[in-house]
């Protein structure tokens, strides 16, 4: 069956950087695009980022635009998040998602904290 | 990249129908059929109700349907139960290649 597993996350104080993972399994990743969406403790869901099926494109919301990047391997089956100048308002459980948004991992929680 | 606007929160009584409404624009909402809505329950992963504006997932019940018109695409719970609890939000595609989400609605069965 389909799996999406995240990790990576973590407390990091402000300014840092943080690399979040989602490996996937039970279909082929390299057809889909995949998202990260994140919410923030007691908030709404907001979306990140989204990669093409083949990594060639992606786009992010403007709140993370120049600060983090997606990439993906598919070789691995493994979509990742890199989190650079990490501010208090990125303290969120992290998840990844396929392209409908129809499968979901469990999320991965990022503290951003002095 | 404005979120959607819907409403905060709707309720009904057991039986009753709903409609939970999501606001965007020409550049989202209004211009193409990718609006779709999810369910999540305090403390779970949000699941996929309607794609595609009206497409449901195989699996999940006939009495939710998904509908468009405008800029506002609507999802409506009809004969509610109180396993409806929860909050819905929209998501929709937008011309710059990006997705925004709704605000969420709490959603009470009384």
């Amino acid at each position: 069956q389909v799996q999406l597993v995240e990790s990576g996350g973590g407390v990091v104080q402000p300014g840092r950087s943080l690399r979040l993972s989602c490996a996937a399994s039970g279909f082929t990743f390299s057809t889909y695009l995949m998202h990260w969406v994140r919410q923030a403790p007691g908030k709404g869901l907001e979306w990140v980022a989204v990669i093409s099926s083949d990594g060639s494109n992606s786009y992010y919301a403007d709140s993370v635009r120049g600060r983090f990047t997606v990439s993906r391997d598919n070789s691995k089956n493994t979509v990742y998040l890199q989190m650079n100048s990490l501010t208090s308002e990125d303290t969120a459980v992290y998840h990844c998602a396929r392209q409908e948004a129809d499968y979901w991992g469990q999320g991965t929680l990022v503290t951003v904290s002095s | 990249q404005s979120a959607l606007t819907q409403p905060a929160s709707v309720s009904g009584s057991p039986g009753q129908s709903i409609t939970i409404s999501c606001t965007g624009t020409s550049s989202d909402v209004g211009g193409y059929k990718y609006v779709s809505w999810l369910q999540q329950h305090p403390g779970k992963v949000p699941k996929l109700m309607i794609y595609e504006v009206s497409n449901r997932p195989s699996g999940v019940s006939n009495r939710f349907s998904g509908s468009k018109s405008g800029n506002t695409a609507s999802l409506t719970i009809s004969g509610l139960q109180a396993e409806d609890e929860a909050d819905y939000y929209c998501i929709s595609y937008t011309s710059s290649g990006t997705r925004v989400f709704g605000g969420g609605t709490k959603v009470t069965v009384l």
